[in-house]
């Protein structure tokens, strides 16, 4: 595709609730990352997959959190038992290089959370 | 842990006005520095990237950024801003041993015409 694609591009949950949030990377990109965007900061790093193998989870608020990139293609990011601290958006980009931190990641518009 | 600190929260300017935005960042080994955009209601793109070399760099839209090892700083600059310019911008730093990107909290800047 012409970029990174993400949804829903919003959504609401009542707390409590399970959400997944859907990521198309750009084809052909082997490294994806998810990061959380709290009003007015900066995004802050979640999960980082090369290929399907998630070299990186550090960034996880809790268990609640999980991510997958089974087929190394499309990812979920998945948050369980939804709460309040949880609103946010959720952003994923992609990146076509390996070596380590020198390479472009390219973003996706996110998915804004809302848990009421 | 690195972190980015960037000091101006909210920036007003009329259009013609040379612009400044300030980032320095917390790490000791060697680092890569950059300057992500958002315009409203846009996805987070990127303006420019240092990795090695010339510590002047040069981005899109007339921007560029100084690296400053020894001050730790990774400044913005355009020299005649535009009212396209509104945005808010993100100063983010990688390290050669990570691949996350270590964002500051942005910078919002409103140009008037």
């Amino acid at each position: 595709g012409a970029g990174v694609s993400q949804s829903p591009r919003y959504k609401v949950a009542k707390r409590g609730q399970d959400v997944a949030l859907r990521c198309d990377p750009i084809s052909g990109h082997v490294s994806l990352f998810w990061y959380q965007q709290a009003l007015g900061q900066g995004p802050e790093f979640l999960t980082y997959f090369q290929n399907e193998a998630q070299l990186d989870k550090s960034g996880l608020p809790s268990d609640r959190f999980f991510a997958e990139r089974p087929e190394g293609s499309v990812s979920t990011l998945k948050i369980q038992r939804t709460q309040q601290e949880d609103s946010a958006v959720y952003l994923c980009a992609s990146s076509s290089k390996i070596k380590t931190g020198t390479y472009e990641q390219y973003f996706g518009p996110g998915t804004r959370l809302t848990v009421t | 842990a690195q972190s980015v600190s960037q000091h101006n929260h909210h920036v007003i300017l009329s259009e013609a006005a040379s612009l400044e935005l300030g980032c320095n960042y917390s790490y000791g080994g060697t680092v890569n520095l950059f300057w992500y955009v958002q315009y409203p209601g846009q996805h987070l793109q990127l303006l420019l990237k240092y990795f090695s070399g010339d510590p002047l760099v040069k981005g899109i839209k007339g921007f560029e950024a100084e690296f400053i090892k020894s001050k730790f700083s990774f400044n913005l600059r355009k020299p005649s801003v535009q009212w396209s310019d509104t945005a808010e911008y993100f100063c983010a730093v990688t390290s050669r041993d990570t691949d996350k990107l270590i964002f500051g909290t942005g910078t919002r800047l409103q140009v008037f015409p």
